[in-house]
């Protein structure tokens, strides 16, 4: 299996510009999750997919950013407009047999940078 | 709110020696999961080793080892005959319910 695949790796934007990044989870897992990392928070949970479904959005940090996981081997993040404050390494994570113990596969992130 | 504390920002061990990298955890759960993630140069996030909560006895994987002690929310990862390539973040996490929670990273460095 080719593993949580993102793209695109590296995205350079100007501030109020529309960003999207993309995240196939690997074939059979039905959870998948966004992360954020940064220096000064860590990585951050901003929202989980449960066979497709939003269960928990909260960590969305506001209106600017929406999800969308329109099929089991898809999902989006799109944030507009940017902000230079959401420049932040973008991790998509999946793991099998929904909302279980089991460990999370990630990505190898989106390092995202708004000017 | 279930929270996850690394108290060690840097961490440095000999080659060949060994290092113990500390996490306490926070929750009023019984039923619960934690990991240790690895985030090397390359950015990819590995799993290095999980704990049920549920078990007494302690995970092991080759040179990585926990000690989990449950009544104290303690979950220390230790790393034995380390390498070189060992060098890197590692992330301690918990996983509860719908929650996931972690914590704020020690960077290891591996002295040749």
């Amino acid at each position: 299996d080719a593993g949580v695949i993102q793209s695109p790796r590296h995205e350079v934007t100007e501030m109020g510009q529309e960003v999207t990044l993309r995240c196939k989870p690997i074939s059979g897992h039905n959870s998948l999750f966004w992360y954020r990392q940064t220096m000064m928070r860590g990585l951050e949970l901003l929202i989980y997919f449960n066979n497709n479904v939003p269960i928990d959005d909260s960590g969305m940090p506001e209106d600017r950013f929406s999800a969308k996981m329109p099929n089991a081997s898809f999902s989006t993040l799109k944030i507009q407009p940017s902000e230079p404050r959401d420049s932040a390494v973008y991790f998509c994570a999946s793991s099998p047999f929904g909302v279980s113990y089991n460990e999370q596969f990630f990505g190898p992130g989106t390092r995202l940078t708004v000017l | 709110a279930q929270t996850v504390t690394q108290s060690q920002p840097e961490m440095s061990v000999q080659e060949a020696e060994t290092v113990t990298l500390s996490c306490t955890y926070d929750t009023s759960e019984s039923d619960y999961y934690l990991f240790w993630y690895k985030q090397p140069p390359s950015r990819q996030m590995i799993l290095v080793i999980r704990q049920e909560a549920y078990k007494q006895q302690n995970a092991t994987e080759n040179r990585f080892s926990v000690n989990f002690q449950k009544a104290a929310k303690s979950f220390s990862l230790k790393i034995s005959d380390s390498q070189l390539g060992d060098a890197a973040m590692y992330f301690c996490a918990s996983h509860t319910g719908n929650q996931f929670y972690f914590g704020t990273g020690t960077s290891l460095t591996v002295i040749p």
